[in-house]
């Protein structure tokens, strides 16, 4: 099995752009599709980025996916950061009949 | 519109037994994976069970593993999961989630339903 491990927490200022890592311990980034799913307190997680870099309709274009097999990571990037963009981020991926999350960052706009 | 609508969460003691089910619309449930996600309060995302199109495969984490059993019922477009053994540390809102391909993109996800496991 493997980890995705992201920061707890990232703070930036309205306006400005942040990105949120996920590390993989184990297997290649690479080798399955990584999502991010956005979760507002009392709410239900929803997709904002899916297949690495795909945004469903409806998400706005501030909000990119990419990954770097030299790190072994995935990266949300969120540009122009909005009031609304406060929330936490998962990471989350696939491989031999596990589905795993990455633990989380709390994004505050400050 | 696509909603899928669980039911069945409460309080329960230790060591005792609870069904969640989910309800499912606006898609074809027959043709899709479906999938359990619990978050401890305050905590993470965990996925908790998969199951199959056809609910002949079910695949689980070990944390859950030989307690937890995922089913479904493609008549009622439902799906269901019976937790036994229950522990403290199962207490969680726990969400229902279509896996759009069956391979790890959870969308969309039910409201969640709150299980407590307490004495």
């Amino acid at each position: 099995n493997f980890m995705l491990t992201q920061p707890h927490s990232v703070s930036e200022s309205p306006g400005k752009t942040v990105t949120i890592s996920c590390t993989r311990s184990s297997g290649s980034i690479a080798n399955n599709y990584v999502q991010w799913y956005q979760q507002r307190p009392g709410n239900s997680p929803t997709t904002v980025i899916y297949e690495d870099n795909q945004r469903p309709s409806g998400v706005p274009v501030r909000f990119s996916g990419s990954i770097d097999s030299s790190s072994n990571s995935a990266s949300l990037t969120i540009s122009g950061l909005k009031p609304e963009d406060e929330a936490d981020y998962y990471c989350q991926s696939y491989d031999a009949n596990i589905w795993v999350f990455g633990g989380g960052t709390k994004l505050t706009v400050l | 519109e696509m909603q899928l609508l669980e039911s069945g969460g409460g309080l329960v003691q230790p060591g005792g037994s609870l069904r969640l089910s989910c309800a499912a619309s606006g898609f074809t449930f027959r043709s899709y994976v479906m999938a359990w996600v619990r978050q401890a309060p305050g905590k993470g995302l965990e996925w908790v069970s998969s199951i199959s199109a056809s609910g002949a495969s079910t695949f689980y984490p070990d944390s859950v593993k030989g307690r937890f059993i995922i089913t479904r019922d493609n008549s009622k477009n439902t799906v269901f999961l019976q937790m036994n053994s229950l522990r403290v540390e199962d207490t969680a809102f726990y969400y229902c989630a279509r896996d759009v391909w069956g391979l790890g993109w959870f969308d969309p996800w039910g409201q969640g339903i709150l299980v407590t496991v307490s004495s």
